[in-house]
């Protein structure tokens, strides 16, 4: 069966800092894995989504993240964070076709002024 | 392009109340979804549609039902509510592109809900 883990349940980072949030999934060939982003009161928005080709995947915001299958993760990356990256992050992951889609519990991201 | 909208967007029951939640897009999707989100425990799929007319159960089906009688809108019906599904609901919808990859699910803005 398929299962992502985010194993940071809350980060806190200064603004202007770097950032990664980890992103582990258990699936047996090629996932679809996706990173969404829920700010406080709001649905979640796609961050980015990696189907195959390049393992170094941009989105928006300035976010980036990397499949390495050997470790089977997707980790989601910023240069630097500002106050509005502030939010709740999402990993997912579903095969191909996959009608649905599984969900990581989520890592919640404090920024410091 | 409204995407997808969600009615009501709080509402409190008491315990044994029945209620429907609505949730509508408008961009000609063939596959919907609702989700409940708990502190925690992320998102965790409670049923879906892959069509006008068809429903399965996801994750946590109990207590709750479905119906898609038209394309655009996916009822989720509580019937007699319990604290336990006190939560915050999502809706979202993505096409269907058969033979090709999974494509992204759009969310709604969310219900929440409390039940007393």
């Amino acid at each position: 069966a398929q299962s992502v883990t985010q194993p940071d349940i809350h980060i806190t980072v200064s603004e202007g800092a770097s950032l990664e949030l980890r992103c582990n999934y258990s699936y047996g060939a090629t996932p679809y894995l996706f990173w969404y982003v829920q700010s406080p009161g709001q649905g979640l928005q796609l961050l980015l989504k990696y189907f195959s080709g390049d393992t170094l995947v941009q989105g928006i915001k300035g976010f980036e993240a990397e499949f390495k299958r050997s470790q089977s993760s997707f980790n989601l990356r910023k240069p630097s964070v500002h106050w509005s990256d502030a939010a709740e992050y999402f990993c997912a992951v579903g095969p191909q076709g996959a009608q649905k889609l599984v969900f990581g519990q989520g890592t919640r991201l404090t920024i410091n002024p | 392009n409204a995407g997808v909208t969600q009615t009501p967007k709080f509402r409190v029951l008491k315990t044994g109340q029945s209620m429907t939640l609505l949730c509508a897009q408008d961009m000609n999707h063939e596959y919907m979804y609702w989700y409940r989100q708990d502190p925690g425990m992320g998102l965790r799929l409670i049923h879906y549609s892959v069509g006008e007319g068809t429903t399965a159960k996801g994750e946590v089906p109990d207590g709750y039902n479905v119906s898609r009688l038209k394309k655009q809108n996916f009822l989720l019906g509580l019937e007699s509510a319990a604290p336990s599904q006190t939560s915050v609901y999502f809706c979202a919808s993505r096409s269907l592109q058969a033979g090709g990859p999974v494509e992204t699910q759009y969310f709604g803005p969310g219900t929440r809900l409390l039940v007393l």
